[in-house]
């Protein structure tokens, strides 16, 4: 069965840099885009970038440029977000999630458990 | 960048009501729109993709309609594991944006 599984919470102090990591299996790990999608407490989803784990090529949120990093290892079929210069608006819960094929209109069926970034000094 | 908009923001209704979700692009999205729920806690869970096609597992009181701007997420009976946030979200092109969110909760 699909899996996406996150990396665990983490603190950081503002101007610090969070990597967070989503592990999949149970599929080709090259075949699907991954996005990432974060949440403020108490507040809606923000989706921030995509990555296609197959050739690396990214795109994201204009609001994150130059502060946001998304790579791949196909060894370990595990996506990486790396987030910098971080603030405490950062604050948020961060999930990856894969990409359905066109047929299935580009949604968003499997989704990570989640990692909770604080944003704290 | 598309804008999503959801209203209405919340809601009440008891179970067995009838429940209707609204969600508008700034643009024409043809029919990629897809909505979630969201329990307090958990990853968003897809209910319907492409406008109008039910996820697998899904239950079939819920259903989409729409085309181009305006979409329409519609529960038929409401029920208690129902009592969640319903998000709406623009696949058509990046940045893939959400709707800010409407909050069904118990009248």
């Amino acid at each position: 069965q699909v899996q996406l599984v996150q990396s665990g919470a983490e603190v950081k102090k503002p101007g610090a840099s969070v990597k967070v990591s989503c592990k999949a299996s149970g599929y080709t790990f090259t075949t699907y885009y991954i996005h990432w999608v974060r949440q403020a407490p108490g507040q809606g989803l923000e989706w921030m970038g995509i990555i296609n784990p197959s050739g690396e090529s990214t795109s994201h949120a204009q609001k994150f440029q130059g502060r946001v990093t998304m790579t791949r290892d196909t060894s370990t079929s595990t996506v990486y977000m790396e987030l910098s210069s971080l603030r405490s608006e950062d604050t948020a819960v961060y999930y990856c999630a894969r990409e359905s094929p066109q047929n299935r209109g580009y949604s968003l069926h499997y989704w990570g458990q989640g990692t909770l970034v604080t944003v704290s000094s | 960048d598309i804008q999503m908009t959801q209203s209405p923001s919340s809601l009440s209704a008891s179970v067995g009501d009838r429940v209707t979700i609204t969600c508008r692009a700034s643009q024409s999205i043809s029919t990629y729109l897809n909505w979630y729920q969201q329990e307090p806690g958990k990853a968003p869970n897809l209910l319907i993709y492409a406008a109008s096609s039910l996820q697998s597992g899904v239950p079939s009181r819920f259903s989409g309609s729409g085309y181009g701007t305006d979409f329409t997420l519609t529960i038929s009976s409401l029920q208690p594991e129902d009592f969640a946030t319903y998000y709406c979200q623009q696949s058509f092109t990046t940045p893939r944006t959400f709707g800010p969110g409407t909050k069904v909760d118990v009248k």
